[in-house]
């Protein structure tokens, strides 16, 4: 079956920018079935959609990230990924790959900001 | 933008019924979706579209919507049932695409 498997670094700077890759197996990202998203949860609170993207790379942003926000996709690789610019602390958190309508889901992976 | 409004917690005892509602603006035109979240572990999607439950959830589980609140229902709880809840939907009124509820935090006595 579809798995997804987060990778990146777990710690960023302040002011950098975080990036994250998502890798789908099992499944093609192409299918055009579905969209594929990035979702976060800061320590201790709720969830936060951040984005997603259809195979064809056409994106939706949530509005309160969005000028920091670019998701892309390699459909050779099966892949898509994150970048978060700009950094604070304020985005330390978990931070989750999915599949719209998010029933499957990465173990997510936790990334701190500090310097 | 839209918004869900969960209550923060929620506690049942075992073999009770637990009740967990999602309050949003005419969310019954909505479809809404349920995630169950044990600590540490990513969410899992327990009811989709309102009422209908992904292989492998329990009946127990069980998913209502009308007017301005939607709610899942959990029958005959049990222990391991207790977790975060979130609720979600699909705003295409906005940009803001995705809605998560708050989340809900069941605790079995």
């Amino acid at each position: 079956q579809v798995q997804l498997q987060e990778s990146g670094p777990g710690l960023v700077k302040p002011s950098q920018t975080l990036s994250l890759t998502c890798t789908v197996s099992g499944g093609s990202i192409s299918s055009g079935d579905y969209y594929w998203s990035w979702i976060r949860q800061p320590p201790g609170k709720g969830l936060e959609w951040i984005g997603y993207i259809y195979y064809s790379g056409s994106t939706y942003y949530n509005p309160s990230l969005k000028s920091r926000v670019t998701i892309s996709v390699d459909t050779s690789k099966n892949q898509f990924s994150l970048k978060l610019s700009s950094v604070t602390a304020a985005d330390t958190a978990v931070y989750y790959c999915a599949r719209e309508p998010f029933d499957i889901w990465g173990q997510g992976t936790m990334v701190t900001v500090s310097s | 933008s839209y918004v869900l409004t969960q209550p923060p917690s929620v506690s049942v005892a075992p073999g009770q019924t637990a009740r967990i509602t999602c309050g949003g603006n005419n969310i019954g035109s909505k479809s809404v979706h349920w995630y169950q979240q044990k600590p540490g572990q990513a969410p899992v999607l327990v009811v989709y579209d309102d009422s209908d439950r992904p292989s492998g959830i329990p009946e127990r589980f069980s998913g209502s919507n009308s007017g301005n609140t939607a709610t899942l229902t959990i029958s005959r709880v049990e222990a391991g049932d207790e977790a975060d809840y979130y609720c979600q939907v699909w705003d295409s009124s906005s940009d803001h695409r995705v809605v998560f509820g708050g989340g809900t935090k069941l605790t079995v006595l």
